[in-house]
């Protein structure tokens, strides 16, 4: 059973960039797309993008200036990088495992992030 | 405003069948897969259906989804108070390059 656990920063100022991690456990890379999606406060899912097994990433037009995501496989870990961050990026940001198109099987708990 | 449309609230009462709607486009709904997730308060969201109409292992089959041209639906048969929830439904969108789009969510509410 594959378990996602990420951490990072839980708060930051406008214009910083946000930076999190999310470690794999128990699961491999491969065949796997890694994507990194968010919810804003009492808001819906928006998902910012994903990166699969060779490194090749996909991201949201509305985020892709700002968004970087890598996958480290000696590590086991997904990463994800927002640059020039503003209050609207506050939210909960969740990495997830799925085959592909918008098939998320495994989450990652959850990591708040606040910008003030 | 989300690139799918779901009905923000939904309900019902104990032992009851329930149906969200998710509509959208030729670009999304209308050429690929979609998929539905429940979320609890304060948890990250689960997958419910995958491809439309199938259960992952450990869903109950009072859960099941459907779809018809650009449009989805999750039926919830059987209605029990643990199904008050949020619900999102989502899909592959080919626009700019292609990327994930989900509805805005559901949010029910068992009486």
């Amino acid at each position: 059973q594959v378990q996602l656990q990420q951490w990072g920063a839980g708060l930051l100022k406008p214009s910083e960039t946000l930076s999190l991690t999310c470690a794999v456990y128990g699961g491999s890379f491969s065949d796997y797309y890694w994507s990194w999606i968010r919810q804003s406060p009492g808001k819906g899912l928006e998902w910012i993008g994903r990166v699969n097994h060779s490194g090749s990433t996909t991201y949201s037009p509305s985020l892709k200036s700002r968004v970087t995501i890598l996958l480290d496989t000696s590590k086991n870990q997904l990463s994800l990088k927002l640059s020039s961050v503003t209050a609207a990026d506050t939210a909960v940001y969740f990495c997830a495992r799925g085959p592909g198109d918008s098939c998320f099987w495994d989450w990652g708990q959850g990591t708040l992030v606040t910008v003030s | 405003q989300s690139v799918l449309t779901q009905p923000p609230s939904a309900s019902g009462t104990p032992g009851q069948r329930v149906t969200i709607s998710c509509s959208g486009s030729s670009s999304n709904i209308g050429s690929h897969y979609v998929y539905w997730y429940q979320q609890l308060p304060g948890t990250a969201p689960k997958l419910l259906i995958y491809r439309n109409n199938q259960r992952p292992s450990g869903v109950p089959d009072r859960f099941s989804g459907s779809k018809s041209g650009t449009s989805a639906s999750l039926a919830i048969s059987g209605l029990r108070s643990e199904d008050e929830s949020d619900y999102y439904c989502a899909a592959w969108d080919d626009s700019m390059s292609g990327q994930v789009v989900f509805g805005g969510g559901t949010k029910l509410t068992v009486l």
